[in-house]
């Protein structure tokens, strides 16, 4: 079955830029989302179809999506960013999640 | 604006089943497909399914095939899931989200925790 890989954690100073990584076997070749979840609230769409920011989503959230990875980035990043960072995408009708990426600024 | 609205927390015992409502408004219901998620509790994000308000049509996770069901009353505009024979690993946090396939789901609801405990 179809698996998105993420690291466990990634850190950050404020201030700089942020890169999560979500690798899938020719993952390019589908459209990746990503989800921000901080504790207690639910998720919530950070970036689509590879590269769109939702309204409401500060442009410092950007994403590509080639190969066999799909990265999200968080430029200037803020202590507000801190979260968890979930990569998906659809495998024959199936959504698919990564484990997840605690994104820690410090 | 849109919004999507659970119904509140369960306690269950193992065997028992489970039926969450999700709540839809500020949008025409059944534009929409809903996606059901859960999450234990440190754990990450696991797709249970989705189900099309507009035709009934239901795509369910092959973990959860023949224990899960999902359903609609289109002029209240809810969604339900409901998961049969409950075992302590069921213990989790189930959202409902709003889904246009390729373009991510966009709304969630706040959760529903479901506590399976003897």
């Amino acid at each position: 079955s179809y698996a998105l890989t993420q690291p466990p954690s990634v850190s950050v100073s404020p201030g700089q830029t942020a890169s999560i990584t979500c690798s899938g076997d020719r993952l390019g070749d589908k459209y990746a989302s990503w989800y921000q979840q901080k504790p207690g609230q639910s998720p919530v769409l950070v970036i689509y179809q590879d590269t769109k920011r939702p309204s409401g989503i500060p442009e410092r959230f950007s994403g590509s999506n080639s190969g066999n990875t799909a990265t999200l980035t968080i430029s200037g990043t803020q202590a507000m960013d801190e979260a968890d960072y979930y990569c998906q995408a659809w495998d024959s009708s199936t959504a698919i999640f990564g484990g997840g990426t605690k994104l820690t600024v410090l | 604006q849109v919004q999507l609205v659970q119904s509140g927390a369960e306690v269950k015992k193992p065997g028992a089943s489970v039926k969450v409502s999700c709540k839809a408004s500020g949008y025409t219901f059944t534009s929409y497909d809903i996606n059901w998620v859960r999450q234990a509790t440190g754990q990450g994000l696991e797709w249970m399914g989705w189900m099309n308000p507009n035709s009934g049509d239901t795509g369910y996770a092959q973990k959860f095939q023949g224990r899960v069901s999902m359903t609609m009353t289109t002029s209240i505009n809810t969604a339900y899931m409901e998961l049969s024979s409950l075992g302590s690993e069921d213990t989790a946090v189930y959202y409902c989200a709003r889904v246009q396939v390729n373009y991510g789901f966009d709304y969630w609801g706040q959760g529903t925790l479901v506590t399976v405990s003897s």
